[in-house]
């Protein structure tokens, strides 16, 4: 009955090769997550999908690209990687915080995290 | 730009002595405020939230949060600690909006050290 969860746990490999790091949650939500936690414990977000939609990018660099076959899944494909790609990967998900219109707006939710892929870059 | 400060690097607590972990917060407006925990090796655990309403907010295995607008913080306590407690706290901010996302600005943490 996993909510949120990401494979592989850990991820090694050489600079320069492209690695892909998969997420799924059986939550029903419709908004994604995927955020880098660095050697330093700070997590920073690094993309937002809601129900496939791309609507948070932060300033990473475009080796990074995610996709979303469908609002279950976000997947993170990593090419050229580098040294200081090394870090853990959290996949999260929740329910939208607005929707236009009314409705759900002004609420917040929470976000559920999986349980992180640790990706060593030799 | 929201953002959050926890001042403490670590905070050490003996078992049975109240916790607190200390969070203040910069956002323009109202804000949306969480609690999450994580311990080794693990995901972020979401532990509770202030949306609106009472200030004082109840969450998972007994610990609560105070929100205080003035004072803009949102201090995370527990009356009685528990070894099982040591962990990794990250107060997380958002601010009030009808349209937009659910980008959270999230603190650096703090470890809670708690002592047999």
């Amino acid at each position: 009955d996993t909510a949120v969860s990401q494979t592989p746990k850990y991820l090694v490999t050489q600079m320069g090769n492209d690695k892909s790091i998969k997420c799924e949650q059986n939550l029903g939500h419709d908004t994604m997550y995927w955020y880098k936690q660095d050697s330093k414990k700070f997590l920073k977000i690094m993309f937002s999908y809601n129900n496939k939609e791309l609507i948070i990018n932060e300033t990473v660099p475009n080796r990074f690209s995610p996709k979303s076959p469908d609002k279950a899944h976000l997947n993170l494909h990593i090419n050229s990687l580098e040294l200081g790609d090394s870090a853990v990967y959290f996949c999260a998900s929740s329910q939208p915080s607005t929707q236009k219109g009314g409705g759900l707006a002004n609420r917040s939710y929470e976000q559920y995290f999986g349980p992180g892929t640790r990706l060593t870059v030799t | 730009a929201q953002s959050v400060a926890q001042p403490e690097d670590q905070v050490n607590v003996a078992e049975g002595n109240p916790l607190t972990v200390k969070c203040t917060y910069s956002v323009s407006g109202n804000p949306y405020l969480f609690w999450y925990v994580q311990y080794p090796n693990r995901g972020l655990q979401f532990l509770l939230k202030y949306i609106t309403g009472d200030n004082l907010v109840k969450g998972s295995y007994g610990f609560e949060a105070e929100f205080n607008k003035s004072q803009t913080s949102f201090h995370l306590k527990k009356p009685s600690a528990l070894v099982s407690d040591s962990a990794l706290y990250f107060c997380a901010v958002r601010p009030f909006s009808f349209y937009g996302n659910n980008r959270l600005a999230f603190g650096k943490g703090n470890q809670v050290v708690v002592i047999p």
